[in-house]
């Protein structure tokens, strides 16, 4: 049974690029996570989705961010115009349901030069 | 609002000895979650432990030990007989039944077992 799943697992952009980074949850869970890990700081929320529909985005950054979890297909984190300061790991987490255990993806480590 | 805090921020011992990792949280909701992550070195975040709020059984699993008590809003970790495969950094979360399962972390107390 594959765990979380996270891809890329490093990726590299430049200022003012785009950065999408991919999530598929573990078999059967619908309820996906992410969290950003910034340097020198601690894990924090970041939205909170189910199929198709955002349930929390009370940690999203007003601008630039976006995520989405269709119907089909893994969930997406997508960063605009990406700037140094968006450089961290960002972790998705899974559970089956709005109450259960959260498991964790290996994350995507984010570098903006 | 919901608040963990790990006082700890860095813990050196000698393999073998026994350490504990001190988590305290803050809540208005009587019914929460309380969590215990492991990061190790390589990056990923390892599910260690869940706790609902109207259990304060202390668990025992191996070599890893759990103290929950409501009286002093702590949720603190034992390792015995540490490793030095132990070595990473702990995060203690919480989540609120009312908040929608979004997790809070405490900054994490990073654990260093030396030979």
């Amino acid at each position: 049974n594959a765990g979380v799943m996270q891809n890329p697992r490093h990726l590299v952009r430049r200022r003012g690029q785009e950065a999408r980074l991919r999530c598929s949850p573990m078999k059967g869970h619908s309820h996906v996570y992410w969290y950003r890990q910034l340097p020198e700081e601690g894990l924090k929320f970041m939205v909170y989705l189910q199929k198709e529909n955002i349930i929390d985005e009370s940690g999203m950054p007003k601008e630039r961010f976006s995520a989405e979890f269709p119907k089909e297909g893994p969930s997406i984190l997508r960063i605009q115009q990406v700037v140094r300061g968006d450089s961290a790991a960002y972790f998705c987490a899974s559970s089956p349901n709005h109450l259960d255990t959260q498991y964790f993806g290996p994350g995507t480590r984010l570098t903006v030069l | 609002a919901q608040k963990v805090t790990q006082a700890q921020t860095e813990i050196s011992v000698v393999e073998k000895e026994d350490v504990t990792l001190d988590c305290v949280y803050e809540t208005r909701d009587t019914t929460y979650y309380l969590f215990w992550y492991k990061q190790p070195p390589s990056g990923e975040l390892v599910f260690l432990i869940r706790r609902n709020s109207f259990d304060e059984q202390n668990e025992i699993s191996g070599r890893y030990s759990w103290n929950f008590q409501k009286s002093t809003s702590s949720f603190n970790f034992t390792i015995t007989a540490s490793q030095v495969v132990d070595s990473a950094v702990y995060f203690c979360a919480l989540s609120e039944a009312g908040g929608g399962n979004k997790l809070t972390f405490g900054t994490g107390t990073q654990l260093k077992v030396e030979l």
